[in-house]
């Protein structure tokens, strides 16, 4: 069974750029979660969704954060404008139902 | 909302010795998740409990779920290289499955 797929791995960008990531779940998982994980401290949820809806998006900042999921399988994040404090590992993560949440392996983005 | 303490925040043993971390909750919960993460990579799920009292292992690790349902507790015994990296518990936050992280223990392994 293949697992979270995201990309890119690595991104570098200048502060006021924008940047959007990606994400594949696992297939048939309904739920699929954004994190940030700031170096050193545990991942920080941003928004959960449930197929194509929105569960819960109360820590996303929504000035400058949006995400999608259209079609309940793919999502993107996307920053417009970045600050240099985003600078973080975007993690993706899905479920089928269960708490049990499988990852991705991250796209560490750097703001300078 | 809810938090999630680890301790320790770090520790550091030689090859061989047996390791032991907890984290504790500012509520009830009803299900804790164990997940060990490596250097450049997400986090994988190493043990997952549903049950006050409950106790479960998966090779030299084994993870108790408090009976007070505020606390749980990771033991590794004997440890090996591989086993470096940073552990993280995880529980439900509030919401529909929302899942919130401690701040993780860090492990680094003497040879």
């Amino acid at each position: 069974e293949a697992g979270v797929a995201q990309s890119p791995r690595y991104k570098i960008i200048e502060k006021r750029q924008s940047v959007a990531f990606w994400c594949n779940p696992i297939s048939g998982h309904a739920t699929l979660y954004w994190y940030q994980q700031i170096l050193g401290q545990g991942p920080k949820l941003l928004i959960q969704f449930q197929n194509n809806g929105v569960v819960d998006d109360s820590q996303l900042p929504k000035d400058r954060f949006s995400a999608e999921r259209l079609k309940g399988v793919d999502s993107t994040l996307k920053i417009q404008p970045a600050k240099l404090e985003d600078s973080a590992v975007y993690l993706c993560a899905s479920t089928d139902g269960r708490f049990e949440a499988f990852f991705g392996q991250g796209t560490r983005l750097t703001v300078v | 909302g809810q938090q999630l303490n680890q301790s320790p925040q770090s520790m550091f043993i030689q090859e061989g010795e047996d390791v032991s971390m907890n984290c504790t909750s500012s509520s009830i919960f009803n299900t804790w998740l164990w997940y060990k993460q490596d250097p450049g990579e997400g986090p994988v799920l190493l043990i997952a409990l549903y049950k006050a009292g409950e106790l479960t292992s998966n090779g030299r690790l084994t993870a108790q779920f408090g009976i007070t349902r505020k606390d749980s507790f990771l033991n590794i015994s004997a440890s090996i290289p591989s086993d470096v990296g940073i552990y993280f518990c995880a529980g439900p936050g509030q919401g529909a499955q929302k899942l919130v992280f401690g701040q993780g223990t860090r492990l680094t392994i003497n040879p």
